[in-house]
């Protein structure tokens, strides 16, 4: 069945430390997507790729960094993490057509104190 | 770029009545609307995709309304049930232009249905 599995499903990271979220797509979707999940600020892009090699700025990529070293993979790295990137942290895959809609991963928890 | 507004934020209702959800846009260009269901912990799972052309669309035990002049799209759950309780979040993607393909979204609303 194809899915999109991300991992951890829970991180507690430090305060300066780096962080990596990781997500594998099994739909051989073109498009990829970093989210994350906030109350009171809904779903906020955070970087998206096109395909293998491709990274693109969201709304919000301030102390993001993304990486697309194949078509199923597609990683979100925080390289000093902030107490203010503690979130629900979700990733998506999409079609490349118009039209096409996002499958979503269960989501990452993370927790940076 | 497009704006989503949805409204309400929260949203609660007893077992039996009817509930409405409005999200309105911005992009002229929009053409694919989008509603997802979040079950609480759970991640969004898609409930309905409708196309700028059609105005009613309906699933079970709910409708969707398009109305591409006032740029509105609402989702209506009839005789709403406790398993409907959840967060609710609309989405729009243009077929033309700089916003061509990517979802945009509304903030989310929290529906509670009690007995």
């Amino acid at each position: 069945e194809a899915a999109v599995t991300q991992s951890p499903r829970n991180k507690v990271a430090v305060t300066g430390g780096k962080v990596t979220l990781s997500c594998n797509q099994t739909n051989n979707h073109n498009n990829m997507y970093w989210y994350r999940q906030d109350t009171g600020h809904g779903l906020r892009l955070i970087h998206y790729s096109y395909g293998a090699g491709s990274t693109e700025k969201g709304d919000i990529p301030d102390g993001y960094k993304a990486s697309r070293p194949s078509q199923e993979n597609f990683s979100l790295i925080l390289e000093l993490a902030t107490p203010s990137q503690t979130s629900v942290y979700f990733c998506a895959s999409g079609d490349q057509g118009r039209g096409s809609d996002y499958t979503f991963g269960s989501g990452t928890r993370l927790l940076v104190i | 770029g497009e704006q989503v507004e949805q409204r309400p934020p929260h949203l609660s209702v007893r077992e039996g009545d009817s509930a409405v959800i409005t999200c309105t846009y911005t992009d002229p260009n929009s053409y694919y609307f989008f509603w997802y269901k979040q079950e609480p912990g759970a991640s969004l799972q898609l409930l309905m995709k409708v196309f700028s052309s059609t105005e009613i669309n309906e699933g079970q035990g709910f409708t969707v309304l398009l109305n591409k002049k006032d740029k509105r799209l609402s989702l209506n759950l009839t005789a709403a049930h406790p398993g409907d309780s959840a967060a609710y979040f609309c989405a729009v993607s243009a077929n033309t232009g700089a916003n061509t393909g990517k979802l945009t979204f509304g903030h989310g609303t929290i529906l509670r249905v009690h007995p």
